[in-house]
């Protein structure tokens, strides 16, 4: 009964190298989110995703981006991946931009 | 720049203390505020949503306030048990961003 998971739970990849990320939310929302949260454990805002409208961080690099084949999926793709991309990416999920966010339990990304 | 600011950084209590977590944020108009709950190598847990029309929330042993005017919120635990540690995070939508965080405060209730 997960409400928002996402896979893989564990990335290690070589630099240089796409991956992505998946994400998916059975709780019926709206609007997804990818968060990143650096060494520091400071989580920032990446992407930010409707059926409507993509708002995209100004600060993350246009290697990343978000792709939504439904409105219950929201994946990361990340081409050339650098050492400074390891981090853990979280997935998020609410109704509209301004309620109750339910967050997946993260992908730990390693860029070796 | 919309900024959450949570202090302290860090804090160490005994067991069956009650503490407060502190987090402020720069914009007045706030809609709400999340608090969630983040243990080691996992994910982050929701524990209380605070409306922008409400003054408190509670949850078991939570209870969280919010002061807009003054760009405060805490979370209050009571009777604080060594589950309870954990890092606790504030959160709020400002601006056009959906989520703005804090930095955390890291609380170790020691037995």
């Amino acid at each position: 009964d997960t409400a928002v998971s996402q896979t893989p739970k564990y990335l290690v990849t070589q630099m240089g190298n796409d991956k992505s990320i998946k994400c998916e939310q059975n709780l019926g929302h709206d609007t997804m989110y990818w968060y990143k949260q650096d060494s520091k454990k400071f989580l920032k805002i990446m992407f930010s995703y409707n059926n409507k409208e993509l708002i995209i961080n100004e600060t993350v690099p246009n290697r990343f981006s978000p792709k939504s084949p439904d409105k219950a999926h929201l994946n990361l793709h990340i081409n050339s991946l650098e050492l400074g991309d390891s981090a853990v990416y979280f997935c998020a999920s609410s109704v509209g931009g301004r309620t109750e966010a339910f967050f997946g339990q993260g992908t730990r990304l390693t860029v070796v | 720049k919309q900024e959450v600011t949570q202090i302290p950084a860090a804090l160490s209590v005994p067991e069956g203390e009650n503490l407060v977590l502190n987090c402020s944020f720069t914009d007045s108009a706030i809609y709400n505020l999340q608090w969630f709950r983040q243990d080691p190598g996992k994910g982050l847990t929701s524990l209380l949503l605070i409306q922008s029309s409400q003054r408190e929330q509670t949850s078991g042993r939570l209870n969280a306030s919010l002061d807009k005017s003054s760009g405060r919120s805490t979370l209050y635990i009571a009777a604080s048990q060594p589950g309870d540690s954990a890092t606790y995070l504030c959160a709020a939508p400002l601006g056009r961003t959906p989520l703005v965080f804090g930095k955390g405060t890291r609380l170790s209730v020691i037995a």
